[in-house]
């Protein structure tokens, strides 16, 4: 089955400090990828959506300039948490649309960043 | 807005009960809901999806219905076992998109 690959699974990085996150779509091509973030015992809340070749759209309340999202193929993109504070410590999870497979949604495995 | 609430939060029960979760959503406009499990710590595991012109969707002990007028999703699980501990989510998917709005969750405990 199609397979959606997050990378790092784990990151440890001091405040102050930028973090990027790959998503990869491995056996599909996604024009569309979602950025979501989960705080420790809440639900997933919507980041953005990465549009391949085009701007990101972010939800309201996510600050575009602290979290840059690049979709710059049609299998990856990245997000960065930029100058990180302990703040910013959470589960980040992406998914990816299949246009080809019925636009079925396929999430990544998440990504978990800590601050210090 | 979409918003979603799901209940009961949590649910502890002994094994093989019959359980029901319940979802639901203020904006009926939805394109498809899918029903996901999330175990601690990890991912999202798609268990269940329905679209926006289906009523139900079956896969082994797992049965999901979705009332769309009113907007209510429920996801009933046959024999309850150990592993079917975990967090399940709700998210129904506004328009033809795959942008998910995440109930909180109801996280269940199935004690041997």
């Amino acid at each position: 089955g199609a397979v959606v690959s997050q990378h790092p699974s784990r990151v440890i990085c001091k405040s102050g400090t930028s973090v990027k996150i790959e998503c990869r779509s491995l056996d599909f091509q996604a024009t569309t990828m979602f950025w979501y973030r989960q705080f420790p015992k809440q639900s997933l809340m919507l980041m953005a959506t990465s549009n391949e070749g085009s701007k990101a759209t972010y939800e309201q309340g996510v600050e575009k300039d602290k979290f840059l999202i690049n979709h710059a193929s049609l299998t990856l993109s990245t997000l960065t948490v930029t100058s990180a504070h302990p703040e910013d410590s959470s589960f980040y999870i992406c998914s990816a649309e299949a246009p080809d497979l019925r636009n079925t949604i396929y999430f990544g495995e998440g990504s978990w960043l800590t601050v210090v | 807005k979409q918003e979603v609430t799901q209940i009961p939060a949590a649910l502890s029960v002994p094994e093989g009960e019959n359980l029901v979760l319940n979802c639901s959503f203020t904006d009926s406009a939805i394109y498809n809901l899918q029903w996901f499990r999330q175990d601690p710590g990890k991912g999202l595991t798609s268990l269940l999806l329905i679209q926006s012109s289906q009523r139900e969707q079956t896969s082994g002990r797992l049965n999901a219905s979705l009332d769309k007028s009113s907007g209510r999703s429920t996801l009933y699980i046959a024999a309850s076992q150990p592993g079917d501990s975990a967090t399940y989510l709700c998210a129904p998917a506004s328009g033809n998109t795959g942008k998910l709005i995440f109930g909180q969750g109801t996280t269940l405990q199935v004690k041997p």
